[in-house]
């Protein structure tokens, strides 16, 4: 059974450009996770989802970021305008419901020139 | 001070060597201790996590959990070199959001 799918894996925009990536769940997962990975730091939650409705989204910054998992299950993060801070690894996860283990995907690896 | 604190290292051992990676943390309401393996441009991956305090053994891994301390531990017996990769450990509370919480990952090296 496949993984958790992202794409792209790398992007390379200009400051104020808009960038979306795109995140496939495992199959029957109802959560739906948004991590940001700085260099040399854990993932940090940015928005979680259980099926189509946001249940966490205290720490995604809504003048720049959005997203939606439309159908409750694949998913799309968006930055508008992006900035040059915001050069990151963009992680997507899921998991069942209140479950431990969450699968991450591979990320996408954003830099901002 | 963070939540949880994590050395990020790197480790360098010896192929073979016992390793020993630690985390601290504050908040006594976390239940669910979890260690993640990240190799280099990767996700994340889930080595094994315990509830409430005590050890848990999968194969060479051992996880320790010491709630009176706040601290927690990962052992790696006989490192091998795939073992190179960085470690992150992760924290939750029992209800709530289930929401982890993450440290900064410790950078591990096993040279041949």
């Amino acid at each position: 059974e496949a993984g958790v799918v992202q794409s792209p894996r790398y992007k390379i925009i200009e400051k104020k450009q808009p960038v979306a990536f795109w995140c496939n769940p495992i199959s029957g997962h109802n959560t739906l996770y948004w991590y940001l990975q700085n260099l040399g730091q854990g993932p940090e939650l940015l928005i979680r989802y259980e099926n189509e409705e946001a249940v966490d989204d205290s720490q995604l910054p809504k003048d720049r970021f959005s997203a939606e998992r439309l159908k409750g299950v694949d998913s799309t993060l968006k930055i508008q305008p992006a900035e040059l801070g915001d050069s990151a690894v963009y992680l997507c996860a899921s998991s069942f419901t209140g479950a431990t283990e969450a699968f991450f995907g591979q990320g996408t690896r954003l830099t901002v020139v | 001070q963070k939540e949880v604190e994590q050395d990020p290292g790197p480790l360098s051992v010896p192929e073979g060597a016992i390793v020993s990676l630690n985390c601290t943390y504050s908040n006594s309401a976390f239940q669910y201790f979890m260690w993640y393996r990240q190799y280099s441009r990767k996700g994340p991956e889930l080595l094994m996590y315990t509830y409430s305090s005590g050890n848990k053994e999968d194969g060479r891994f051992t996880a320790q959990v010491d709630k009176s301390s706040k601290y927690i531990s990962l052992f790696i017996r006989d490192s091998q070199p795939s073992d190179s990769a960085t470690y992150l450990c992760a924290m939750r509370e029992s209800g709530g959001s289930y929401i982890p919480t993450f440290g900064r990952g410790t950078s591990l090296i096993v040279h041949p």
